[in-house]
């Protein structure tokens, strides 16, 4: 089981519609959780930090924590076309500093 | 948040030659990382830059091969020695103030070697 697990996509959804991200990860004990952007050929960008349960909105993102069920989720409103990039989901494990990455979901927004 | 300048921001290599790439962030950070990335790949880390003594690899990754300095809390390089084809890929630097805080990356080299 890999520990940090997204769906590759790509997903794919039209100009102001919802996209939803999801990320499961394995380490209970994890505390804290991001979610980066990476335009092709650039680095990675912070979008959120999450670190308790429950939503924590920024403009049109909002993250989504829940540790019982190990699961943190993107969801991006009115999503643009600006938004297509692979967003990165990455969680801090209990023990040690070393972020761990899942493999990146690819959004494409369609106009 | 933190501003990372990383340099060169490409090059294109001939195998066997080594490569320097040097990170530089605007404030002293506990943390410093050196990741790589393949085309259409997530991020593996090589290793953790640690200030003052030898970096912390991660497995399948060694010195010899990708040896890293930090002498203070704000610098840190990444050298590809020997390099080899499968050495191209994207190089990337990243920082973190304190643990469960956010990591930033610097712009990455990408790295050709022919």
């Amino acid at each position: 089981q890999k520990e940090v697990e997204q769906n590759s996509g790509p997903l794919s959804v039209p100009e102001g519609a919802i996209a939803s991200l999801n990320c499961t990860y394995s380490d209970r004990g994890s505390q804290s959780f991001f979610w980066y952007r990476q335009y092709s050929g650039k680095s990675p960008e912070l979008i959120m930090s999450i670190y308790s349960n429950g939503d924590k909105e920024d403009g049109r993102f909002t993250a989504q924590l829940n540790k019982a069920s190990q699961y943190v989720s993107l969801l991006i409103r009115d999503s643009q076309p600006s938004d297509s990039a692979t967003y990165l989901c990455a969680v801090n494990p209990q023990y040690g500093n070393k972020l761990v990455f899942g493999a990146g979901t690819i959004l494409r927004v369609k106009s | 948040s933190a501003v990372i300048s990383q340099k060169p921001s490409r090059d294109i290599c001939q195998r066997g030659t080594s490569l320097t790439i040097q990170c530089q962030v605007d404030s002293q950070v506990t943390m410093m990382f050196w990741y790589r990335q393949q085309p259409g790949q997530s991020l593996t880390l090589i290793a953790t830059a640690n200030q003052g003594s030898e970096a912390t690899y991660e497995s399948g990754f060694v010195i010899d091969k990708f040896p890293i300095s930090r002498p203070n809390l704000t610098f840190s390089t990444l050298t590809v020695s020997n390099m080899s084809p499968e050495d191209s890929s994207i190089y990337l630097c990243s920082s973190r103030s304190t643990a469960n805080t956010e990591a930033f990356f610097g712009q990455g080299t990408r790295l050709t070697v022919v």
